[in-house]
């Protein structure tokens, strides 16, 4: 079946910190990946995504490259801000209509 | 960009009644509209995926009698949770298909059930 990965949160990092958050996947297929954010309180909304190998996905100072032979997504940024803090989801779909998500990872950024 | 809707944002009702939430894209019509259920510190559950005009396809052990989805336009879909009990509280979010590979989120609904 599919499925997706991610490191065990939460994660606590001091503002301006390097933020590395990894993803892997299995899939029976090609899929798309994505990464999402859920703020405090709200619905997910779509980040970054990216739909073949070598694609890198890029949004708000976030990247995220498809690496096909290490069946990974990780998600980086390079200078991390409080407004940051947010849980993030990495998540798949072979048909673009059905989604598996990662079980999310949790991000608390000090000022 | 596509905005999704739900309402309410948080209800409280006691336990043994029924509560109805609705979920609308504002600016797109939707074939297919998913509903979610997301535990504290959880990830997202899929409950049912909603098509317009026809039944939901529910997700292994999910009780299609107690979540009642209907799917009635292209841009409104509902979730009622019948005879509630307050191990159905939990945050549902709905999310609209917009596209191929392109799913839009509502805010989500807190239930609570006392």
């Amino acid at each position: 079946g599919n499925s997706v990965t991610q490191m065990e949160g939460p994660v606590t990092l001091s503002e301006e910190a390097f933020l590395t958050i990894n993803c892997t996947y299995t899939a029976t297929g090609y899929p798309s990946l994505f990464w999402y954010v859920q703020y405090p309180g709200e619905g997910l909304q779509l980040l970054l995504k990216a739909t073949k190998a070598d694609d890198k996905g890029s949004n708000k100072g976030f990247e995220a490259t498809y690496r096909k032979e290490t069946t990974s997504f990780h998600l980086e940024k390079g200078s991390v801000q409080v407004s940051d803090s947010a849980v993030y989801f990495c998540a798949l779909s072979i048909d673009g209509q059905n989604f598996v998500f990662g079980p999310g990872t949790r991000l608390s950024v000090l000022p | 960009g596509a905005v999704v809707s739900q309402h309410p944002s948080w209800v409280i009702c006691k336990s043994g009644t029924s509560v109805k939430i609705e979920c609308r894209s504002l600016d797109f019509q939707a074939t297919t509209m998913f509903w979610y259920r997301q535990f504290p510190k959880q990830s997202l559950m899929l409950m049912a995926t909603s098509n317009e005009g026809s039944k939901a396809t529910y997700e292994q052990g999910v009780e299609k009698d107690k979540f009642l989805i209907n799917h009635a336009s292209l841009t409104l879909s509902t979730l009622t949770v019948t005879s509630a009990h307050p191990e159905d509280s939990s945050f549902y979010i709905c999310s609209a298909a917009g596209g191929i590979y392109e799913q839009y989120f509502g805010p989500g609904t807190r239930l609570t059930v006392t």
